[in-house]
């Protein structure tokens, strides 16, 4: 069974470009969940869907940040325009049930890497 | 707000040696669940073994365990017979068990390396 896969694996960009980030969550996985981790520091949560919809997403740092899911299978997170703080691993998880037998446990994609200069 | 703190940027073991990674977090549900994550170089990131917050017996796989600290809020990762290939990135990290809270908490990562 195919993973979670993200595309592209490396994005680099210049200041006030757009860039659109892909994520194919495993199939069957109703919850997918975007973070990013910038360098050196902590994983930080963006948002989660709990298939098409938006549950949370109270870690998107501002509206420069556009996240959807349409269909409720993969997912895109676009950056318009990006800034140089945009840079970091952007990485993209997803789980089937949010209950105990799954131990909560998310399956986390590679992630991209976006650099922008 | 929860968080997660891992002291420890960069650590290294002999290979066959032992290595602990430690991590602490903070949180004031008393029913959670803590992961330690593996990210080897350009891989995802795995599971490596996961510990329900209500047992008391510290969680084992394999190679791995974990020295669960409830009280302390402590939470290591100790690799036995260290092995190259455990040469990675290593995550800690916390999720709440509340309706409405659903993202990972993570720690900033330790660098682990294994010398041959």
């Amino acid at each position: 069974e195919a993973g979670v896969t993200q595309f592209p694996s490396h994005s680099v960009i210049e200041k006030g470009q757009t860039v659109t980030l892909r994520c194919d969550p495993i199939s069957g996985h109703d919850n997918l969940y975007w973070y990013r981790r910038v360098m050196g520091k902590e994983i930080k949560f963006l948002l989660h869907f709990v298939k098409e919809s938006k549950q949370d997403e109270s870690g998107m740092p501002n509206n420069r940040f556009l996240a959807e899911r349409t269909g409720g299978t993969y997912s895109t997170l676009k950056v318009q325009p990006a800034e140089l703080e945009d840079s970091g691993v952007y990485f993209c998880a997803s789980s089937q049930a949010l209950d105990r037998d799954s131990s909560y446990e998310q399956y986390f994609g590679p992630g991209t890497r976006l650099t922008v200069t | 707000a929860q968080t997660v703190t891992q002291s420890q940027p960069e650590m290294s073991v002999q290979e066959a040696e032992t290595v602990t990674l430690s991590c602490t977090y903070d949180t004031s549900e008393s029913d959670y669940y803590l992961f330690w994550y593996k990210q080897p170089p350009s891989r995802q990131m795995i599971l490596v073994i996961r510990q329900e917050a209500y047992k008391q017996q510290n969680a084992t796989e394999n190679r791995f365990s974990v020295n669960f600290q409830k009280a302390a809020k402590s939470f290591s990762l100790k690799i036995s017979d260290s092995q190259l290939g455990d040469a990675a990135m290593y995550f800690c990290a916390y999720r709440s068990l509340l309706y409405n809270n659903n993202d990972m908490r993570f720690g900033a990562g330790t660098r682990l390396t294994v010398k041959p």
